[in-house]
């Protein structure tokens, strides 16, 4: 089946920093990545969308300029959290999706923020 | 506003027995929707795809009822092993093309 992988599975940085997390599709092309945030006891919530070579849609009360994401090719998207504060503690997940509607999940990031 | 609601329990049921979980959904035009499994600290995985009236797969079902807005998932037969957080998602437009609502979940936990 279709596999997406994310980097870093943890990290753990300083507030006022930045953080670049990377979610690949291994073996297929994703026109579409999804870009997910799950606090703990809640759902996961729909950040952005991100499309290849186009900017990316971000959802409402999402800050566009502080989750940089970029989709430079067919298998990479990348999220950036600029200077990150401790409310940005969260598992960020990421998905792909191939030419059919079924969304395959990263095994996620889990970002402290100390 | 697109919203998924579920109990989210936690429901502690005997292995061996059947359990069964609802969700409702308030996008009308949601034309597919989707069970996932999540366990703790990991990604969720789809579990079962719901895109007319139901859908059965090994000791899994789901239904879907249109009218009153809910799908249900059934579980035959319980094993430890489905101990998990059951998720409800349902997509932000007819397909799966946008992004996915996802329920709070249903926790579910299987004693021995």
């Amino acid at each position: 089946g279709a596999v997406v992988s994310q980097h870093p599975s943890w990290v753990i940085c300083k507030s006022g920093t930045s953080v670049k997390i990377e979610c690949r599709s291994l073996d297929f092309q994703a026109t579409t990545m999804f870009w997910y945030r799950q606090f703990p006891k809640q759902s996961l919530m729909l950040m952005a969308t991100s499309n290849e070579g186009s900017k990316a849609t971000y959802e409402q009360g999402v800050e566009k300029d502080k989750f940089l994401i970029n989709h430079a090719s067919l298998t990479l998207s990348t999220l950036t959290v600029t200077s990150a504060h401790p409310e940005d503690s969260s598992f960020y997940i990421c998905s792909a999706r191939d030419l059919g509607d079924e969304q395959y999940f990263g095994p996620g990031t889990r970002l402290t923020v100390t | 506003r697109k919203e998924v609601e579920q109990d989210p329990g936690p429901f502690n049921v005997p292995e061996g027995a059947t359990v069964a979980f609802n969700c409702t959904y308030s996008n009308s035009a949601s034309q597919s929707f989707f069970w996932y499994r999540q366990d703790c600290r990991k990604e969720p995985k789809l579990l079962m795809s719901v895109y007319s009236s139901g859908n059965e797969d090994g000791r899994f079902t789901a239904q879907l009822n249109r009218a009153s807005q809910y799908i249900s998932l059934l579980i035959r037969d319980s094993k430890l092993s489905d101990s998990a957080t059951y998720l409800c998602v349902v997509p932000d437009s007819g397909g799966g093309a946008d992004g996915l609502t996802f329920g709070k979940g249903t926790h579910l936990i299987i004693q021995p």
